[in-house]
C-alpha cells in the first residue's frame, strides 16, 4: 500500500513568487495535515483539512493557504514568498479520530 | 497553548540504553507521540501514550506521567542506525491529529 506522497521533492522559487505543494494521503485517510520544518526549529503546524474543509489553522499569515480535493488529496499554496519560508514542508494523513498520523517525505522549498 | 521541551542533543554508545526526556505544558491533552526522523526523511511513528505508565514496543519504550507533564523515550540495545532526531509531540483536545512538536533531540550513537 502506498504511503503519503508529496510533490515536488524540491522546489526553488524567487522571493515574491507563489509556490504550490501537493500531497496525496494514504488510501482511506480523510484528514490531511501540513507542517513546516524550518532549519533548527521543530515542526510547526500549518493547516488541517478533513472531508474537504479546513478544520484548524496554525499561527501563520493568510498567504499560507490550501485546499483539499474530493479525492482527499491536498494542495498548500504559499503566496508572496519570503526568504524565511525556506523550509521542509511535511504533509501527514490520518483517519479522523484518535489514530496516528503518517508523514510523507516532504517538499524542500528554497526561496532565493 | 502548548510548550514542549526536550534536550537538543545526546550521545550514547552502541549497545547501551538511552533515555530521552520530554516535558510539556498544555491547555488540553489528548495523547503524546514519539517520532523518529532521520536526516532528510519523513518522521516515522514510534509510540503513543494517552494514559499514565509505560508502553513497550521491542527495543523502544515510552513512559507518560500526565500529572507531571512528563514523558520519556527509552531506547535499549542501541544500534548505529538509531542515530536520528527523536521528536516529542503532544496532541491537544479537539484538534483531530494536529500535533504540537518539540524541537527534537538529535541522538548520536557511537562505537
Amino acid at each position: 500500500e502506498a504511503g503519503v506522497t508529496q510533490s515536488p521533492t524540491h522546489l526553488i522559487k524567487t522571493r515574491g513568487q507563489q509556490a504550490t505543494l501537493r500531497c496525496s494521503p494514504i488510501s482511506g485517510h480523510t484528514s490531511v495535515y501540513w507542517y513546516q520544518q524550518a532549519l533548527g526549529l521543530g515542526l510547526q503546524f500549518l493547516l488541517w483539512y478533513d472531508e474537504g474543509e479546513e478544520r484548524n489553522r496554525g499561527n501563520f499569515p493568510p498567504r499560507f493557504s490550501g485546499r483539499q480535493f474530493p479525492n482527499y488529496s491536498s494542495e498548500l499554496n504559499v503566496n508572496a514568498l519570503e526568504l524565511e519560508d525556506s523550509a521542509l514542508y511535511l504533509c501527514a494523513s490520518s483517519l479522523l479520530g484518535n489514530t496516528e498520523a503518517f508523514f510523507g517525505q516532504g517538499t524542500r522549498l528554497t526561496v532565493v | 497553548g502548548q510548550n514542549i521541551d526536550q534536550p537538543t542533543e545526546m550521545t550514547a554508545t552502541e549497545g547501551a540504553i538511552v533515555q530521552i526526556n520530554c516535558t510539556y505544558q498544555t491547555s488540553g491533552f489528548n495523547g503524546l507521540f514519539w517520532y523518529q526522523q532521520h536526516a532528510g526523511e519523513a518522521p516515522t511513528f514510534l509510540s503513543y501514550n494517552v494514559l499514565d505508565g509505560l508502553e513497550e514496543k521491542g527495543r523502544f519504550s515510552s513512559f507518560l506521567s500526565r500529572s507531571k507533564g512528563y514523558s520519556y523515550l527509552l531506547l535499549k540495545e542501541l544500534q548505529m542506525k538509531d542515530s536520528a532526531s527523536y521528536l516529542c509531540a503532544v496532541r491537544p483536545t479537539g484538534g483531530g491529529n494536529k500535533l504540537t512538536f518539540g524541537t527534537g533531540t538529535q541522538l548520536k550513537v557511537e562505537l
